[in-house]
C-alpha cells in the first residue's frame, strides 16, 4: 500500500502571497489531518477532514483553511503569508477503525 | 499550557542498552497515546500506541507503559541500536476526536 504523499515537498513564497499544499492519504483512509511543525511551537494540530467535512479545528487564524475532495485527497491553503508561517506542514491519514495516524513526508514552506 | 510534556530534550545511550523515554500529560480526557520517531525534514513514523484501558503494550524491541494515576507514559527500547537515533515524540488524543496533541520531543542518540 502506498503511504501518504504530499506535494510539493519544498516551497518558497514571499510575504503576502498565498499557498496551496496537497495531500493524498493512504488508500481507504477517509480522515486527513494537518499539522504545522516549527522550532518554537513544535508540532501543532491545524484541522482534520473526514468525508469532505471539517471535523476538528486547532487554534490557528482564519488565514489557514482546508478542504477535502470526494476521493479523500485534501488541500490546505494559507493566505496572506507571514514570515512566521515558515514551517514544515505535515499531513496524516487514518482509517475509520484505528486511532493511529500515518504521516506524509511534509512540505517545507519558507516565507521570505 | 502544554498538555503533553517531554521533559528531557535529549538522551544518550550506549548501543545494546535500554533507552527509556518519558512523557507526562495533564489532560485526564486523553485516552489514547502514541509514540512517533522522526528524522529531520521527514514526517513522523508511527512506532507504538496504547489505549488507556491498558498499562503496557509491546511490539518487538518497543514497549510502552502507561501509568494513568500519575498521568505518565514511557517508551522502552531494548536493545538500543544506532539506527534508533532520532527525535521521539509522544502524542495523546481523545477517542472521540482525531486530534493529536504532541510533546516537545526527545532527541535520542545511540552510540556504537
Amino acid at each position: 500500500k502506498a503511504g501518504v504523499t504530499q506535494t510539493p515537498r519544498y516551497l518558497i513564497k514571499t510575504r503576502g502571497q498565498q499557498v496551496t499544499l496537497s495531500c493524498s492519504p493512504i488508500s481507504g483512509h477517509r480522515s486527513v489531518s494537518w499539522y504545522q511543525q516549527t522550532p518554537g511551537q513544535g508540532l501543532q494540530f491545524l484541522f482534520e477532514y473526514f468525508s469532505e467535512t471539517q471535523r476538528n479545528k486547532g487554534n490557528f487564524p482564519g488565514r489557514f483553511s482546508g478542504r477535502q475532495f470526494s476521493n479523500s485527497r485534501s488541500e490546505m491553503n494559507v493566505s496572506t503569508l507571514e514570515l512566521g508561517d515558515s514551517a514544515l506542514y505535515l499531513c496524516a491519514s487514518s482509517s475509520d477503525r484505528d486511532n493511529e495516524q500515518f504521516f506524509g513526508p511534509g512540505t517545507r514552506l519558507t516565507v521570505l | 499550557d502544554q498538555q503533553v510534556k517531554q521533559n528531557s530534550p535529549s538522551l544518550s545511550v550506549q548501543e545494546g542498552r535500554i533507552s527509556i523515554l518519558n512523557c507526562d500529560y495533564t489532560n485526564s480526557m486523553f485516552d489514547y497515546f502514541l509514540w512517533y520517531k522522526k528524522y529531520p525534514a521527514e514526517g513522523p513514523t508511527f512506532l507504538i500506541s496504547i489505549s488507556s484501558i491498558k498499562d503496557k503494550n509491546e511490539d518487538g524491541r518497543f514497549t510502552v507503559f502507561l501509568n494513568k494515576s500519575a498521568k505518565h507514559l514511557s517508551l522502552h527500547i531494548v536493545p538500543s541500536q544506532p539506527g534508533d537515533s532520532a527525535v521521539y515524540f509522544c502524542a495523546a488524543m481523545y477517542n472521540a476526536g482525531n486530534m493529536l496533541t504532541f510533546g516537545g520531543g526527545t532527541r535520542l542518540m545511540v552510540k556504537p
